[in-house]
């Protein structure tokens, strides 16, 4: 069993609706969670860093952590076609020393 | 403000050949992290230094290895390549710390590809 898992879709919506992305996770000593954007052979873009649980709003990404249920999810409002990339998660812990653990990516694709 | 860069974009060489990928950090910032991006596989961690220290070290071979130098750039060779080695190489920086959980930035990454 991998340690983070993630449905890798692809999820398609159409525009102005609200994306819903999420990941599951085993190892409980993670604190820290991160969502990136990654278009097509780019490098990912930090969009969310967040610690330990809660929500955290920027713009139009909302990122919330259940560590009781290990599960983050990030929600995208009024998605737009330039929104169409793979979102991937991270995670880290105390004893992660530099190494963030990726989900597998969702590819999300919003339609005009 | 300039964001990391990696050199060069595409790198082609054949399989027992080396290869040497290079990276520079966010102004500022004092720790690189390598990560193997294969198809289908996700983000796999190789390295993370900070300094010019090896501080981890992902589960790869021995020929995977690096540097960090005094301006805080980074370079990752890549011995006797194999066809499976093929994939795009990221590199990422971050503030720096020793804990290693502070946010990374990507760069555009190296497409390697080894025939």
């Amino acid at each position: 069993q991998k340690e983070v898992e993630q449905d890798p879709g692809p999820l398609s919506v159409p525009e102005g609706a609200i994306v819903s992305l999420n990941c599951t996770y085993s190892n409980s000593a993670f604190q820290y969670f991160m969502w990136y954007r990654q278009y097509s052979r780019k490098g990912p873009e930090l969009l969310m860093y967040t610690y330990s649980s809660g929500n955290k709003e920027d713009g139009r990404f909302t990122a919330q952590v259940d560590k009781s249920s290990k599960y983050i999810s990030l929600f995208i409002r009024d998605s737009q076609p330039s929104d169409s990339a793979t979102y991937l998660c991270a995670m880290s812990g105390p004893d992660s020393w530099g190494k963030f653990q990726f989900g597998a990516g969702t590819q999300v694709v919003v339609t005009p | 403000e300039a964001g990391v860069t990696q050199s060069p974009t595409h790198l082609i060489k054949t399989r027992g050949q080396q290869a040497t990928l290079r990276c520079s950090p966010i102004s500022g910032h004092t720790s690189v992290y390598w990560y193997q991006q294969a198809l289908g596989l996700g983000l796999q961690f190789l390295l993370w230094y900070d300094e010019g220290e090896e501080r981890n070290r992902g589960n790869f071979p021995p020929r995977f290895s690096g540097r960090q130098f005094p301006n805080y750039s980074s370079e990752l060779n890549v011995n006797a390549l194999e066809l499976e080695d093929s994939a795009l190489y990221l590199c990422a920086s971050s503030a720096g710390g020793t804990s290693g959980n502070e946010p990374q930035f990507f760069g555009p990454g190296t497409r390697l590809t080894v025939l």
